[in-house]
């Protein structure tokens, strides 16, 4: 079975500018998180998406969005990108929201914002 | 709100010796699961082990094996028979149980970086 897939792989930007990042998760897996690592704040929680729904949602400013689509890819987008949102984007899939389901997590995407 | 609590920022261990990694968490809630995450170079995140609160028994993953103690809040990650390939970050991570309204959410430590010498 395929493992989480991200895409791309590595992107630069310019501020100001916005990004879309994408997440396809493993087949059958309903949940998909988002992470945002940094080697000051460490691994941060951004948000969790579970049959197109946003259920939960990190300490982010609004320039982080993020949604569902039917076949549980999900994408978030940056807008008005700033210096400090230069990371590691790592998106998570599971089975489900509650019970032990384990995450798995995809291979990340590098931003970088100049 | 949840803490994890990593204190060791590096730690090293020989080639087939044991190395154990320590965790400490906040919460106040009584269902829980626990994990072990390593990040090697790659950066692809895998996990290692999982411990749901309510079990007594301690997991264990081949060479992989975890000291849960619950009343002290302590997740310790022994790494038995090390080799070169365990090298990488080690993450502990929380998340709250069925009950709990955070759904999926992953609360992390800071990470211990990990070197194995041949």
């Amino acid at each position: 079975k395929a493992g989480v897939t991200q895409t791309p792989r590595y992107l630069i930007k310019t501020r100001g500018q916005q990004v879309t990042l994408s997440c396809s998760p493993i087949s059958g897996h309903r949940s998909v998180s988002w992470y945002q690592q940094t080697p000051g704040q460490g691994l941060q929680f951004l948000f969790e998406y579970f049959s197109e729904t946003q259920r939960n949602k990190g300490n982010f400013p609004g320039r982080f969005s993020g949604r569902q689509f039917s076949n549980s890819r999900s994408e978030m987008n940056v807008s008005t990108l700033e210096l400090g949102d230069s990371a590691l984007y790592l998106c998570a899939s599971s089975l489900g929201v509650r019970g032990p389901y384990e995450q798995y997590f995809g291979p990340g995407t590098r931003l970088t914002v100049t | 709100a949840q803490t994890v609590t990593q204190s060791q920022p590096e730690m090293s261990v020989q080639e087939a010796e044991t190395v154990t990694l320590s965790c400490t968490y906040d919460t106040s809630e009584s269902d829980y699961y626990l994990f072990w995450y390593k990040q090697p170079p790659s950066r692809q995140m895998i996990l290692v082990i999982r411990q749901e609160a309510y079990k007594q028994q301690n997991a264990t993953e081949n060479r992989f094996s975890v000291n849960f103690q619950k009343a002290a809040k302590s997740f310790s990650l022994k790494i038995s028979d090390s080799q070169l390939g365990d090298a990488a970050m080690y993450f502990c991570a929380y998340r709250r149980g069925q009950r709990g309204t955070s759904y999926g959410k992953l609360t992390f430590g800071q990470g211990t970086i990990l070197t194995v010498h041949p």
